[in-house]
């Protein structure tokens, strides 16, 4: 089936550092969703993306639909200990249900 | 708006029993999603619900696991019997419409643990 890449799959970061992540499929796809999962609770969506190019913003989080329209990334700027937790990129392989990629297990050291 | 409800919220059961799920999404959405989460992986789709029809339920183990949406609101997901490799949460998910375009909003899950 359908495979999302993301990377990193772990950072360790400390408190007010930026952040990068991405997100790469085999196969072009014409939305990209980018979630986040804290301990012991479902995903919950960040920013959703539906152009090629498109850049959004939801706060810190800047997310990008790349021009290829096989990749996505996302940016958090000056992090705070809340942004702990897993995040997630996902997206529909055509007309079908939300696929999800590993996700990055983000860590924020105070 | 009440988000999806989900229960139990932890279950340990032994290998070769049975247990069920259940899930009530948000009122007035359509279809309904149930995933696996697997430690250390990201959400897979189980199956798919439009109203009380199956849309999608390719990648459900069908010999042991089984799901129902008989109203149209509530579903409940089983598996019978169960395995180690089943240990894993269970989400479930709603949206307003097949559409997965706006995504999904997620309950809390139900983390099986089979031993």
């Amino acid at each position: 089936g359908q495979q999302l890449n993301q990377s990193p799959q772990s950072m360790f970061i400390q408190e007010g550092e930026d952040v990068s992540m991405n997100c790469t499929s085999s196969s072009i796809f014409n939305t990209w969703l980018w979630y986040k999962q804290d301990p012991g609770e479902g995903p919950v969506l960040l920013i959703a993306l539906y152009k090629a190019g498109e850049l959004t913003s939801n706060g810190r989080l800047t997310a990008q639909f790349g021009i290829t329209r096989k990749d996505s990334f996302l940016n958090i700027s000056a992090s705070i200990p809340s942004d702990v937790g897993i995040y997630f990129c996902a997206g529909p392989p055509g007309n079908t249900p939300l696929v999800f990629g590993k996700g990055t297990r983000l860590s924020v050291i105070a | 708006e009440a988000g999806v409800a989900q229960s139990p919220r932890y279950k340990i059961i032994e290998k070769r029993q049975s247990v069920a799920f259940w899930c009530n999404p948000i009122s007035g959405h359509a279809t309904l999603y149930w995933y696996q989460q697997i430690l250390g992986q990201g959400p897979k789709l189980l199956i798919q619900f439009q109203n009380n029809g199956v849309v999608d339920d390719s990648q459900l183990p069908k010999d042991r696991f089984s799901a129902e949406r008989l109203k149209g609101v509530d579903s409940t997901l089983k598996i019978q019997p169960a395995k180690l490799e089943d240990s894993a949460v269970y989400l479930c998910a709603s949206s307003l419409t097949k559409s997965a375009n706006y995504g999904y909003t997620f309950g809390s899950g139900t983390r099986l643990t089979v031993v």
